[in-house]
């Protein structure tokens, strides 16, 4: 089967660094992505991983582990605006298409 | 239009009515999705088109139906709504024959009472 999973809620600090997590189990696993979706928003894109190890982008890393079904998204120097759901999606080959598995999101506060 | 846009924005509909949100995108990309967003659920994909006069199925496709006449449009339509497809709906392009970047419309919050 497939399943992605991320924590519900996380809250941090401004100024701080935040980590969240995200383990996947996919028959078909090409690529992982992170969204960034401000409440009543629409997703942004954040990141995109197909091979292991760290992809930086300024403030925002993302991490990949495929042999251990595993990604993490850093977020350093935290600021307000930080505060927002952040999607891990997966790239999923099998079923005979490319298609996105969304993870159910992870709410992040950031308070002063 | 510059990107992605949905009509309505929301919409309250009746049970057994149907409707159409509307997705027009101006990217030229080839591929188009539906999904539906419900709190603890994620995203869900409700159906998908990898280019112009091609569809496919989602995750959660029963009760919806999409078309793709043109690169541009890709309406979804509920036949007969039911108050279980009360959800934020949320329209996404992207280059290439799917799981791509994927770029997201506004949203259609949709209420079926």
């Amino acid at each position: 089967g497939q399943n992605i999973d991320q924590p519900t809620e996380m809250t941090a600090t401004e100024g701080a660094i935040v980590q969240i997590n995200c383990t996947y189990q996919t028959s078909g696993f090409n690529g992982l992505f992170w969204y960034q979706q401000h409440a009543g928003e629409a997703p942004t894109f954040l990141s995109y991983n197909v091979l292991d190890g760290l992809e930086e982008k300024g403030r925002f890393s993302s991490f990949l582990s495929r042999s251990k079904g595993y990604s993490y998204l850093l977020l350093k120097e935290l600021q307000m605006k930080d505060s927002a759901s952040y999607l891990c999606a997966v790239r999923d080959v099998s079923g005979g298409y490319n298609k996105l598995i969304f993870g159910a999101g992870t709410r992040l506060a950031v308070h002063p | 239009i510059a990107g992605i846009t949905q009509a309505p924005t929301s919409q309250i509909l009746a049970a057994g009515r149907r409707m159409t949100l509307r997705c027009t995108q101006d990217m030229r990309h080839n591929a188009m999705y539906w999904y539906r967003q419900d709190l603890g659920l994620g995203l869900r994909l409700i159906h998908y088109s990898n280019t112009a006069g091609t569809t496919g199925k989602g995750e959660v496709p029963d009760g919806y139906s999409v078309s793709r006449a043109n690169t541009d449009d890709f309406p979804l339509t509920l036949a007969s709504a039911v108050p279980s497809q009360t959800s934020v709906y949320f329209c996404a392009s992207g280059p290439g024959t799917g799981g791509n970047e994927q770029f997201f419309g506004p949203g259609t919050r949709l209420t079926v009472l």
